[in-house]
């Protein structure tokens, strides 16, 4: 079975400009994370989304904004890209919503110049 | 979620245990500690998650002290391929998926 697939897997932005990440969870998955990770830090929490639905929203600026689609793919979209967006982005699946376990995608490599 | 503290980084010889401590001395009663790693340039792996008693797969032992504050991941026999950050994590189940990651110990084996 595949994992969580995530696209595209290194991309170069410009300031200003915007951006679309995506994710194929697990199949089977309903629930679908992102994560923005910044170099030397731990993974940083964004959103949750479950039966297509937002579950949870970390501490990020409404430039980021997401969602899933019936297939629970998911795409994460941030508008006027700054400098400080650069990151690692980590799509997480899981099962249900509060599931105990999440499988984490290669991430998708962010650089804004 | 409660807070925890890792050391930094830690040092293990090929073949060896490697014991990775964590403290997490304001967890609640319905608080689970996880355990994740992430080798470089992937995306995180989960390890093992327990409440108070002592877990145990194929990847991990996970020793909880019986007051909860602390517990320790324990590799049995560290591989070089065992190289990575490893994230403690508390949270509670039932709620949303979401993990709070801190740095993680930077564990290296070596031969």
């Amino acid at each position: 079975d595949a994992g969580v697939t995530q696209s595209p897997t290194h991309l170069i932005k410009t300031r200003g400009q915007h951006v679309t990440l995506r994710c194929s969870p697990i199949s089977g998955h309903k629930s679908v994370s992102w994560y923005q990770q910044v170099l030397g830090q731990g993974p940083q929490f964004i959103f949750q989304y479950y039966e297509k639905e937002e579950r949870g929203r970390g501490n990020f600026p409404d430039r980021f904004s997401a969602r899933q689609f019936p297939n629970y793919s998911s795409e994460l979209n941030v508008n006027a890209l700054l400098l400080g967006d650069s990151a690692l982005y980590l799509c997480a699946s899981s099962l249900r919503g509060a599931a105990t376990e999440a499988f984490f995608g290669q991430g998708t490599r962010l650089t804004v110049v | 979620d409660a807070k925890t503290t890792q050391p930094t980084s830690m040092d293990c010889a090929e073949g060896r245990a490697a014991n990775l401590p964590c403290n997490h001395s304001t967890i609640s009663g319905n608080e689970y500690v996880y355990w994740y790693r992430q080798i470089h340039s992937q995306g995180p792996q989960y390890i093992i998650h327990g409440l108070k008693n002592n877990e145990t797969n194929e990847m991990a032992s996970l020793i909880i002290t019986e007051d909860r504050k602390s517990s320790t991941l324990i590799l049995p026999h560290a591989t070089l391929r065992d190289t990575a950050v490893y994230y403690c994590i508390v949270r509670e189940t039932g709620t949303a998926s979401k993990l709070t990651f801190g740095t993680g110990t930077r564990l290296q084996v070596t031969l």
